[in-house]
């Protein structure tokens, strides 16, 4: 079966750096995705990777490793903004998303 | 309008209703989704459609159908709603299926069945 994996919530301090990781099976990748989504609203884009590596977008950065079926988002900076939900996806063999349950992050002052 | 419009906001039905619920997009992208998000569960995927007249079986398609008749428009139809179907529904599109073409969601239904 297709399998994402994400921390159920994770909680760190304004002005902090805060790593949230995915980890990943499934059939066939053509890309992993990372969305925000705040609380009774829809996901937004963050970051998209399909190659190894760190691809950096201001205070935000998404790292992937295919070859462990794993990747990370990095916030850095934080703001009491960036509480929200953090989700993971992968575009399968059949080109369609695979969601992970996300990850909620509480930034404390 | 600008992006993806979703209708109703939200609704109650009563068990056994038929429901429509809407969906428009003006940004003339070639693929629409139609996902719903449970608490504790990721989004999944109930039906797509990579481009106008085509459709698609996502991972929950049971109870639910749509039409794609043409770009725009991408209605999801409950023929006989049921409890299990309360849900947050979002519909989204994006250019394409493949490359760095993200999905662009709707504001979401909210959708109870008693």
């Amino acid at each position: 079966g297709q399998n994402i994996d994400q921390p159920t919530e994770m909680t760190a301090t304004e002005g902090a750096i805060v790593q949230i990781n995915c980890t990943y099976q499934t059939s066939g990748f053509n890309g992993l995705f990372w969305y925000q989504q705040h609380a009774g609203e829809a996901p937004t884009f963050l970051s998209y990777n399909v190659l190894d590596g760190l691809e950096e977008k201001g205070r935000f950065s998404s790292f992937l490793s295919r070859s462990k079926g794993y990747s990370y988002l990095l916030l850095k900076e934080l703001q009491m903004k960036d509480s929200a939900s953090y989700l993971c996806a992968v575009r399968d063999s059949n080109y369609q998303l695979i969601w992970g349950a996300g990850t909620k992050l509480i930034i404390k002052p | 309008i600008a992006g993806i419009t979703q209708a109703p906001t939200s609704q109650i039905l009563a068990a056994g209703r038929r429901m429509t619920l809407r969906c428009t997009q003006d940004m003339r992208h070639n693929a629409m989704y139609w996902y719903r998000q449970d608490l504790g569960l990721g989004l999944r995927l109930i039906h797509y459609s990579n481009t106008a007249g085509t459709t698609g079986k996502g991972e929950v398609p049971d109870g639910y159908s749509v039409s794609r008749a043409n770009t725009d428009d991408f209605p999801l139809t409950l023929a006989s709603a049921v409890p299990s179907q309360t849900s947050v529904y979002f519909c989204a599109s994006s250019d394409s299926v493949a490359g760095v073409n993200e999905q662009f969601f709707g504001p979401g239904t909210r959708l109870t069945v008693l």
